[in-house]
């Protein structure tokens, strides 16, 4: 079975901070890892993705995340935060050995706030 | 240009009426989905077609009924509306197993 976590139900960041998300998960399998952005009475957006290669992802709006195995976490930051950036944080995971269908399990989702 | 977009954006009915979601993709994608997101934000996924192809059927009631007419549609049948099929319900779209892109979502609220 595969599933996500993500610890923290708020983070708040002051802006022009650096600001992480945290993000772990469980496999069988090498994982596909995802994270969605979602503000205020819309869609999910998609920021960036885990699949292979390089550990670290750069994504949309100047996010990156950091894939680690050992500790089988997928956490996200982004160097400076705006104001812009408050929104709900969702990390994803599916597992291609069970995963099918493209199945992908979801976090409860992180509310991020960056105040002035 | 919208990529998926949902109709209708709010619903509001009364309980054991029946109510259709209709969703187009304009992607060229071969899968879509159906999520339902809860007033905790929760987002569990509910049915996936891929090719007009039902490959994802999670445990849902079965007042739900999901039908694709081709690839670029999924719509969701919904009977007899209970009061906790209240939600958000999106619809996502992706091609190859990569990444999904979300419609805006439609709020269901059922008095």
């Amino acid at each position: 079975a595969q599933s996500v976590a993500q610890p923290e139900d708020q983070v708040n960041v002051a802006e022009g901070n650096p600001l992480t998300v945290k993000c772990t998960y469980s496999v069988s399998g090498n994982p596909y890892l995802f994270w969605y952005v979602q503000y205020p009475n819309r869609g999910l957006q998609f920021l960036l993705k885990y699949i292979t290669g390089d550990n670290l992802v750069k994504g949309s709006y100047g996010f990156e995340a950091e894939f680690n195995k050992s500790q089988t976490s997928f956490h996200l930051k982004k160097p400076s935060a705006l104001v812009s950036d408050s929104a709900l944080y969702f990390c994803a995971v599916r597992d291609p050995l069970t995963g099918g269908g493209n199945k992908l399990t979801f976090g409860t989702g992180t509310q991020l706030k960056v105040e002035l | 240009d919208t990529a998926v977009s949902q109709t209708p954006k709010y619903l509001v009915t009364q309980m054991g009426n029946d109510k259709s979601i209709k969703c187009e993709q304009n992607l060229g994608h071969d899968t879509m989905y159906w999520y339902k997101q809860d007033s905790k934000k929760f987002l569990k996924i509910m049915f996936s077609y891929n090719n007009k192809e039902l490959i994802i059927n999670e445990t849902v009631p079965n007042r739900f009924s999901p039908k694709s007419p081709d690839k670029a549609h999924l719509n969701l049948h919904i009977n007899s509306l209970e009061l906790g099929d209240s939600a958000v319900y999106f619809c996502a779209s992706s091609q190859n197993r990569q990444e999904q892109f979300f419609g805006p979502g439609t709020r269901l609220t059922v008095l």
